[in-house]
């Protein structure tokens, strides 16, 4: 199948700092991408969609400001946390759709992201 | 709004059949999937239902029903590594923009 990675793997911040994570579709173009937040013992939750060379679609609850989205390739976007503060901790994963696939959806390996 | 219920947690033994349900409730239907995640990894691709009716592979099967808005994932000849959690996600629109909505995630516990 098809090959999502996402860099670091792990980070460890303080708090007001920024961190910027990766995401990579190596094997293919994907137009679009997602960003998931997953907590502790909790499933994945959509934080927002990454539209390559137009702006992402934020859910709802989730702030645009503090998570900024930037997807400037077709085989990259980028997911920065700005102003980090510990309750931002989680593992952030992403993932893309082949469009010249089915319906599946490759996930990425997941950020586990510490703010200190 | 969008609602996609599993049970919290679930117990199986080494060897039998687990079946995992979900219900949904979301504003439109173009697929249902099941996920597979072991602990700190990212999820890994099981199965697919779009239309009614059972999809098997292997010792995995998932089946769909549109109207009651209900699906279930079984699993036979369990084995002890598939202790994991096992979510359920609904794709509303389909396409491009095909973003998914998970479920609240089962746990399974396989035990000898």
């Amino acid at each position: 199948g098809a090959v999502v990675s996402q860099h670091p793997s792990r980070v460890i911040c303080k708090s007001g700092t920024s961190v910027k994570i990766e995401c990579r579709s190596l094997d293919f173009q994907a137009t679009t991408m997602f960003w998931y937040r997953q907590f502790p013992k909790q499933s994945l939750m959509l934080m927002a969609t990454s539209n390559e060379g137009s702006k992402a679609t934020y859910e709802q609850g989730v702030e645009k400001d503090k998570f900024l989205i930037n997807h400037a390739s077709l085989t990259l976007s980028t997911l920065t946390v700005t102003s980090a503060h510990p309750e931002d901790s989680s593992f952030y994963i992403c993932s893309a759709s082949d469009p010249t696939g089915a319906y599946e959806q490759y996930f990425g390996p997941g950020t586990r992201l510490t703010v200190t | 709004g969008q609602n996609i219920d599993q049970p919290t947690e679930m117990t199986a033994t080494e060897g039998a059949i687990v079946q995992i349900n979900c219900t949904y409730q979301t504003s439109g239907f173009n697929g249902l999937f099941w996920y597979q995640q072991h602990a700190g990894e990212a999820p890994t691709f099981l199965s697919y239902n779009v239309l009614d009716g059972l999809e098997e592979k292997g010792r995995f099967s998932s089946f769909l029903s549109r109207s009651k808005g209900y699906s279930y994932l079984l699993l036979k000849e369990l084995q002890m590594k598939d202790s994991a959690s096992y979510l359920c996600a609904v794709s509303p629109h389909g396409g491009a923009t095909n973003k998914l909505i998970f479920g609240t995630g089962t746990l399974l516990a396989v035990q000898p």
